[in-house]
């Protein structure tokens, strides 16, 4: 069982050069998400997918786009990398939300991130 | 909005220390709470959670209780290992979303 795949885990990029960041789960989870990982500030929301079909905006989604065609995957696109975009990039899945009146949400589960740098 | 807030690192420990690494979170509700932790090189996974008030969570040696009267939900663990060395991350559901808020991470490096 792979869980959650990310490929490339390395990649330099000129700014203004365009790429596509890959994630794909093979555990059936309906929910996908991008986050960013930077010095001091954590994780951050860039897109994320409650189905197939389906996007939604999150903290920071300006300069990426994202796609979800198939259920398993969920694509991050940046079109004309910047400089700013210079981070790493995690994917994560989860299953559906389990509903009960305390509104539990169930772990995510994250891919080992893509290392990406733009110059 | 909801949010969370801990400690700032880094955090340097010898090993067999008695670690805790604050977490205070502000949120509508009573959500479930979460540590999730980053080894190095790695991505993040789920060390423990609570779902309500009072419940502890527990895993690997660490600890962590769902404080409702002061809105914590510290992390600790009696006795570290050099194994234990990663990144320590808060988190909590965002009310009303499907989005999950974690707080900025703790360096927890464990020395021989």
């Amino acid at each position: 069982n792979a869980g959650v795949t990310q490929t490339p885990k390395f990649r330099v990029l000129k700014t203004g050069q365009s790429m596509t960041l890959l994630c794909a789960q093979d555990m059936n989870h309906e929910y996908m998400y991008w986050y960013r990982q930077d010095p001091g500030m954590g994780l951050r929301l860039i897109h994320y997918s409650v189905g197939e079909g389906t996007t939604a905006k999150g903290e920071v989604p300006d300069g990426y786009n994202v796609s979800r065609l198939k259920k398993q995957n969920f694509l991050l696109g940046l079109e004309s990398a910047a400089p700013s975009q210079t981070s790493v990039y995690f994917c994560a899945s989860r299953p559906n939300r389990i509903p009960t009146i305390r509104s539990y949400n169930s772990p995510l589960h994250f891919g080992n991130g893509t290392r990406l740098t733009v110059t | 909005g909801d949010s969370v807030t801990q400690m700032e690192g880094p955090v340097t420990l010898s090993e067999e220390a008695f670690l805790t690494i604050n977490c205070t979170y502000t949120a509508t509700g009573y959500p479930s709470l979460f540590w999730y932790v980053q080894y190095p090189g790695e991505g993040l996974q789920l060390l423990l959670k609570a779902t309500k008030a009072d419940d502890k969570g527990s895993n690997k040696g660490f600890e962590a209780t769902y404080r409702k009267e002061t809105t914590s939900f510290h992390l600790e663990k009696g006795s570290v290992q050099v194994s234990d060395s990663a990144v320590y991350f808060c988190a909590l559901p965002q009310g009303g979303s499907e989005k999950l808020v974690f707080g900025k991470g703790t360096k927890l490096t464990v020395n021989p």
